[in-house]
């Protein structure tokens, strides 16, 4: 079985700061990793991807995420927080031939300026 | 890129009365669709997986009588929500995979559902 937990269900940070977004999973197999976005009253966008290959991956509007299978972890940062970062992030995972994806319960993101 | 499109993003029903809801993949063949459901300030919940062709799939505890969901064709999947009730009231979000997208999933921008 998977499953997905993001710490924190909100996070609230200052405009210019670190942005840091937990999540850790659970997958009896090799498991695919995503980190989507979701703007108010929008659907999802995806923001990165883990399938193969590199640990670190880099994603659209300067997010990127690591890979740690030791720690089971793939947590979601940003160097630089903006405003337009503002929204629900959701972290899912998948396992290698399944579509069916498992979702956390989503971190909203807080921008301070 | 991918676009998975829906329609309507709102509608309002009365309390009985039965809606459908589309999911069109706009410039892909989706061989399977997936229907979530998202509550207020919640995490999404897979209802059912949708094969082109096929029966939908549907996850323990999810009524198929209530959730009629059809697929008739690559670029089209449908979900029709039956007698509806004030607790169908919901955010709909479907998704969508073509052979092409290495395991990525592409989401529509999903459908308000009000029951009055």
């Amino acid at each position: 079985a998977q499953s997905v937990t993001q710490l924190g269900s909100h996070v609230s940070v200052s405009e210019g700061a670190l942005v840091l977004l937990r999540c850790n999973y659970s997958s009896s197999v090799p498991p695919y990793l995503f980190w989507y976005v979701q703007y108010p009253n929008q659907g999802l966008q995806l923001l990165l991807k883990y399938t193969t290959g590199a640990t670190l991956v880099k994603g659209i509007n300067g997010f990127e995420a690591e890979f740690k299978k030791s720690e089971t972890s793939f947590h979601l940062t940003k160097p630089s927080a903006h405003m337009s970062d503002a929204a629900e992030y959701f972290c899912a995972v998948s396992g290698v031939g399944t579509y069916k994806y498992i979702f956390g319960t989503g971190t909203r993101l807080k921008v301070l300026a | 890129g991918a676009v998975v499109s829906q329609h309507p993003s709102r509608v309002i029903c009365k309390s009985g009365t039965s809606v459908k809801i589309e999911c069109r993949s706009l410039d892909f063949q989706a061989t399977t669709m997936f229907w979530y459901r998202q509550f207020p300030k919640k995490s999404l919940m897979l209802m059912a997986t949708s094969n082109e062709g096929s029966k939908a799939t549907y996850e323990q505890g999810v009524e198929k009588d209530k959730f009629l969901i059809n697929h008739a064709s690559l670029t089209l999947s449908t979900l029709t929500v039956t007698s509806a009730h004030p607790e169908d009231s919901s955010f709909y979000i479907c998704s969508a995979r073509g052979e092409r997208w290495e395991n990525t999933i592409y989401f529509g921008e999903g459908s308000w559902l009000t029951v009055v």
